[in-house]
């Protein structure tokens, strides 16, 4: 069975950091690109980050300004979101996805699968 | 950066037809996706490339794409379709993947 499993969210305060991770089973993790997607209660989806199937390519969400870092571990079927220097605005159920179509590169790709989300929140 | 614009609501009675629009600049040169949320669930991929369906989501969900205008079109709409539905593409300059504002479907 397909599926991404994220943990890792927490409560922290204003200027902490959280790590998450997301496990993958079920495919070919390797040949995938994937991403970070949040959204803040009551919001819309966000893109906050992609990484390529070999790593090479990594991008970032406007908003993040350095704070966040995504990496992944192809051997260990996982991804990892480093976040730094949280504010409110960061609290969010964070998602991971995974490109609809497997590619080496970056994709235009739609996100075909992905977990049931982390929330982060980020309170005094 | 590249915006997409979508109405905020759409009301469509059981049975009749939904059209979800989803507005960017020469949004027709682009691959659009369409995501359907349910409240508490992450989002499901309906659509994809334009016009292509995930295997298990049902025809009633259809896509085009063209100028500055893609469409989710819902035939036959039932009361299981209310959601919230998300467009989006990925805007090859600012090398960003970018999700539209969320359209809020009630079934009457």
């Amino acid at each position: 069975q397909v599926m991404l499993v994220e943990s890792g969210g927490a409560v922290v305060q204003p200027g902490g950091s959280v790590r998450l991770s997301c496990a993958a089973s079920g495919f070919a993790f390797g040949r995938y690109g994937m991403h970070w997607v949040r959204q803040a209660p009551g919001k819309g989806l966000e893109w906050v980050a992609v990484m390529s199937s070999d790593g090479r390519h990594i991008y970032y969400g406007d908003s993040l300004k350095g704070r966040f870092t995504i990496s992944r571990d192809n051997s260990q079927n996982a991804l990892f979101l480093q976040m730094h220097s949280l504010r409110p605005e960061d609290t969010a159920v964070y998602y991971c996805a995974r490109d609809y179509h497997a590619n080496s590169g970056l994709s235009a790709s739609g996100f075909g699968i992905w977990g049931q989300g982390t929330l982060v929140a980020v309170s005094p | 950066s590249y915006v997409l614009t979508q109405p905020s609501s759409v009301s469509v009675a059981p049975g009749q037809t939904a059209r979800i629009t989803c507005g960017g600049d020469i949004i027709g040169s682009k691959s659009v996706h369409w995501y359907q949320q349910k409240p508490g669930q992450a989002p499901v991929l309906v659509v994809y490339d334009d016009t292509d369906r995930p295997s298990g989501i049902p025809e009633r969900f259809s896509g085009s794409n063209s100028g500055n205008t893609a469409t989710l079109t819902i035939s036959w709409v039932e009361a299981g379709d209310e959601a919230d539905y998300y467009c989006h593409v990925w805007d090859n300059r600012s090398r960003h993947y970018v999700f539209g504002t969320g359209t809020k479907v009630t079934v009457l």
